[in-house]
């Protein structure tokens, strides 16, 4: 079965830090995704990617940015946390295409202070 | 734009009753449709593909190009059923991420 590991189940960290969530995948998957899960506004995509060292802008990057160095991890960074990035992170990982079907981590809840 | 719109924030119903989880989407080409569950305390998880026309957990979905529909329909609730449901669109042909609806979490009332 699909392993996505986050590392983190919770942080909590201050508004202006660089903050870095991190999401590994164990079955070779090329296809990495981070979303954000808002009560009320569903899952918004933030950054994807579909090879290392390859990333692609979602529906919301502003103030986010993503590493890809290897294939099996793809890693989420607030480059300087603020109060609104206060949310549910989800990293996601398929094989395609198509991506059909998506592999979720069980999320990393963020609270910036 | 492609867009998928759920406009049930919360659906209630009795155990034993029938259900309906609705969506609609907005897409000019030819659509794939899927429905997205994430259970409490799990992860968020693949229920079921237009395509497959299959049924899951007594579950089915029938794709309504005409009425650019997508519900999720299920004869007789369960207790176990209740979650959050997510539709989703395949936003475009080969390789592109899907877009994702607001979601509608379903309680089933024993």
């Amino acid at each position: 079965d699909v392993k996505v590991t986050q590392s983190s189940r919770y942080l909590v960290k201050r508004t202006g830090e660089k903050v870095f969530l991190e999401c590994v995948q164990d079955m070779d998957h090329e296809n990495m995704f981070w979303y954000r899960q808002d009560p009320g506004l569903g899952l918004r995509l933030i950054y994807f990617s579909y090879d290392v060292k390859m990333k692609e802008k979602g529906d919301i990057p502003e103030g986010y940015s993503v590493s890809r160095e290897k294939k099996e991890r793809f890693s989420l960074i607030l480059e300087s946390a603020s109060t609104n990035q206060t949310s549910m992170y989800l990293c996601a990982s398929s094989t395609g295409p198509p991506n059909e079907k998506l592999f979720f981590g069980s999320g990393t809840q963020l609270s910036v202070l | 734009a492609q867009r998928v719109t759920q406009p049930e924030k919360l659906l209630s119903v009795f155990k034993g009753a029938p259900v309906e989880l609705k969506c609609n989407y907005s897409y000019s080409g030819s659509p794939e449709l899927f429905w997205y569950v994430q259970y409490s305390r799990q992860r968020l998880q693949l229920l079921l593909r237009h395509i497959s026309r299959e049924s899951i957990k007594g579950f089915t979905a029938d794709l309504n190009k005409g009425e650019t529909s997508f519900h999720l329909k299920k004869p007789f609730a369960q207790e176990e059923d209740s979650a959050m449901y997510y539709c989703a669109l395949n936003r475009g042909s080969g390789n592109t991420p899907l877009v994702f609806g607001k979601g509608t979490r379903l309680s089933v009332i024993a």
